[in-house]
């Protein structure tokens, strides 16, 4: 069936380290693939989506790109901060339903 | 921005009750509500999509006289627990989505966290 899967974490950095999170799916149309964000206390926000290959999704300095030949949608970003520690999910839905299925969440925390 | 509350954030009961969890859209109208479960170290799992004025859709594997939705109005869906047993407890997240929006856009809740003993 369809799925996702993320790296575990947590994921430690120091400010201004270069951070990758590996998403890969599997999934039986061509999905749209999105990663949300998760800060303490609050609800899931979305981070960045992309509807078709070679798309590529960024905003708040984080990118991801939909690799279709590796079915894979890793979220980079250049130099994080403290204020990027959270819980990130990626996530995918097919066609036009509603239906968002979910990796596991990778928790990063970045240290001063 | 557009903003989803749950209530209430946490709750514990004891087994063979009953509890509901509120979800609300505070600030725009959500003709579609998505109810998720989460537990630890695992994904969120779609339980059941609810539109408003209709019954809820539920996802294989979930129990519909077990978890009771009612999306009553454009604002508000509730989920209860019914007869909870200890293996219900979990997080509960739901979601929703602006009627004026695009397909792609889930606003979600802080989640509920409930404990059953």
């Amino acid at each position: 069936g369809d799925s996702v899967t993320q790296m575990e974490g947590p994921v430690t950095l120091s400010e201004e380290a270069f951070l990758t999170i590996n998403c890969t799916y599997t999934a039986t149309g061509y999905p749209s693939l999105f990663w949300y964000v998760q800060y303490p206390g609050e609800g899931l926000q979305l981070l960045l989506k992309a509807t078709k290959a070679d798309d590529k999704g960024s905003n708040k300095g984080f990118e991801a790109t939909y690799r279709k030949e590796t079915t894979s949608f890793h979220l980079e970003k250049g130099s994080v901060q403290v204020s990027d520690s959270a819980v990130y999910f990626c996530a995918l839905k097919l066609g036009n339903t509603d239906k968002l299925i979910f990796g596991t969440g990778t928790r990063l925390q970045v240290f001063p | 921005g557009a903003v989803v509350s749950q209530h209430p954030s946490w709750v514990i009961c004891k087994s063979g009750t009953s509890v509901k969890i509120e979800c609300r859209s505070l600030d725009f109208q959500a003709t579609t509500m998505f109810w998720y479960r989460q537990f630890p170290k695992q994904s969120l799992m779609l339980m059941a999509t609810s539109n408003e004025g209709s019954k809820a859709t539920y996802e294989q594997g979930v129990e519909k006289d077990k978890f009771l939705i009612n999306h009553a109005s454009l604002t508000l869906s509730t989920l209860t627990v019914t007869s909870a047993h200890p293996e219900d407890s979990s997080f509960y997240i739901c979601s929703a989505r602006d009627a004026s929006g695009s397909t792609d856009t889930q606003y979600f809740g802080p989640g509920t966290r409930l404990t059953v003993l």
